[in-house]
């Protein structure tokens, strides 16, 4: 069966600091990965995405994500955070193997502090 | 190009009622699929609509339906409202072309409180 863990529920960085949002997945067939981020009071807006081809993906407003393939893992991080960074983060996984639906996880609370 | 829509943006109502939830989708997307958020549950998959026809559907019992029009707008019924219906229900849009890997267009969501 498909999950997605993010391990934390919240995350608490220094403003300038680099910030990492954690997300580990199970599937039988080859991972789609996703992250979205939540602003208060608003729908998800896609941040990145992983298919195939470099582990490293680039995404929007800084932020990049790893794939690590033996550790099942796709975590989220930006070298020096913002305030408007603070929001909460949805690690999204889908078997692309099959058409099953997408899988999220409970989502992590980032908190940036000046 | 204008975003998804989703209407109304808040509802209040009593167990028993039943409420529609309308989306509107990115002109040109096809697929459309609905999510219930809450706080303890995290972000649950509905259904999903590909070209009027339901293409993917979650784990929600029979109360929970939709449909698409031919126009791609879709709405979500819900049939005899219990207190954990309450929630922001989302819905969200994409070409529809690869289901697998396309990102998903939200919506701001409609938040239903049953009282």
């Amino acid at each position: 069966a498909q999950s997605v863990a993010q391990p934390e529920d919240q995350v608490n960085v220094a403003e300038g600091n680099p910030l990492t949002v954690k997300c580990t997945y199970s599937v039988s067939g080859n991972p789609y990965l996703f992250w979205y981020v939540q602003y208060p009071n608003r729908g998800l807006q896609f941040l990145l995405k992983y298919i195939t081809g470099d582990n490293l993906v680039k995404g929007s407003y800084g932020f990049e994500a790893e794939f690590n393939k033996s550790q099942t893992s796709f975590h989220l991080k930006k070298p020096s955070a913002l305030v408007s960074d603070s929001a909460l983060y949805f690690c999204a996984v889908r078997d692309g193997d099959s058409n099953y639906q997408l899988i999220w996880g409970a989502g992590t609370k980032l908190i940036i502090k000046p | 190009k204008a975003g998804v829509t989703q209407t109304p943006r808040y509802l209040i109502k009593t167990r028993g009622q039943q409420v529609t939830l309308s989306c509107s989708p990115i002109s040109g997307h096809r697929s459309v699929s609905w999510y219930q958020q809450t706080p303890g549950q995290g972000l649950q998959f509905l259904f999903e609509y590909f070209s009027e026809t339901q293409r993917n559907k979650g784990n929600f019992p029979g109360r929970f339906s939709g449909r698409q029009f031919s126009n791609s707008r879709s709405e979500m019924n819900v049939s005899t409202l219990e207190l954990g219906d309450s929630a922001l229900y989302l819905c969200a849009s994409s070409p529809g072309v690869s289901a697998t890997n396309e990102k998903l267009f939200f919506g701001s969501g409609t938040q239903l409180s049953v009282l």
